[in-house]
């Protein structure tokens, strides 16, 4: 089946600095989904983007839709202490392949 | 507006012992998931229902797991007997659309089986 590759695993940053992380997939997708979770709480969606190529923005947080569609980033500019929790990407084919099949998700934590 | 409801947020209980979980979803999202989130891992689709019908039950282990949306609004997820293994995180979520990754997740129910 498809698999998701999130990396980092996990990143350590001081408050005020910029964070990447990014996901790569064997297979392509008509969708990619970037999820956060606090701890104790289900998942809540930041950014969504359906075309290859597209830069979404919301707020602090930057994703695009890699060209090739088989991978996708997320940055976030300027981290605070809130930031802190893990960030899932998930990936979904087209039509009736509806699916999400999520990464692993990256750990981050905030030093304030 | 209220999220997505799920009861109980945490239970433990023996192995071999039933269990089961509540979902209320978002009002008018006639889509309704049930996921599996495992220690360190993302979600992982159990059954998918649209209204009252399980459209998606592919990956639900039928031999001990069952779930029901009678009424196309609740839903039930319910393990019998329950195995060590099974202690993980059952999520809800529900959307506008079957076919959409939009989705609106509960903050889960923890399953500790001992």
């Amino acid at each position: 089946g498809q698999q998701l590759n999130q990396s980092p695993q996990s990143m350590f940053i001081q408050e005020g600095e910029d964070v990447s992380m990014n996901c790569t997939s064997s297979s392509i997708f008509n969708t990619w989904l970037w999820y956060k979770q606090d701890p104790g709480e289900g998942p809540v969606l930041l950014i969504a983007l359906y075309k290859a190529g597209e830069l979404t923005s919301n707020g602090r947080l930057t994703a695009q839709f890699g060209i090739t569609r088989k991978d996708s980033f997320l940055n976030i500019s300027a981290s605070i202490p809130s930031d802190v929790g893990i960030y899932f990407c998930a990936g979904q084919g087209g039509g009736s392949n509806y699916k999400l099949t999520f990464g692993k998700g990256t750990l981050l934590t905030v030093n304030p | 507006e209220a999220g997505v409801v799920q009861s109980p947020r945490y239970k433990i209980i023996e192995k071999k012992q039933p269990v089961a979980f509540w979902c209320n979803p978002i009002s008018g999202h006639n889509t309704l998931y049930w996921y599996l989130q495992n220690l360190g891992q993302g979600p992982e689709l159990l059954i998918r229902y649209e209204n009252e019908e399980a459209v998606d039950d592919s990956q639900l282990p039928k031999d001990r797991f069952s779930a029901e949306r009678l009424k196309g609004v609740d839903s039930t997820l319910k393990i019998q007997p329950a195995e060590l293994g099974d202690s993980a995180v059952y999520l809800c979520a529900s959307s506008s659309g079957g076919y959409t990754g939009e989705l609106f997740f509960g903050e889960g129910s923890r399953l500790t089986v001992l």
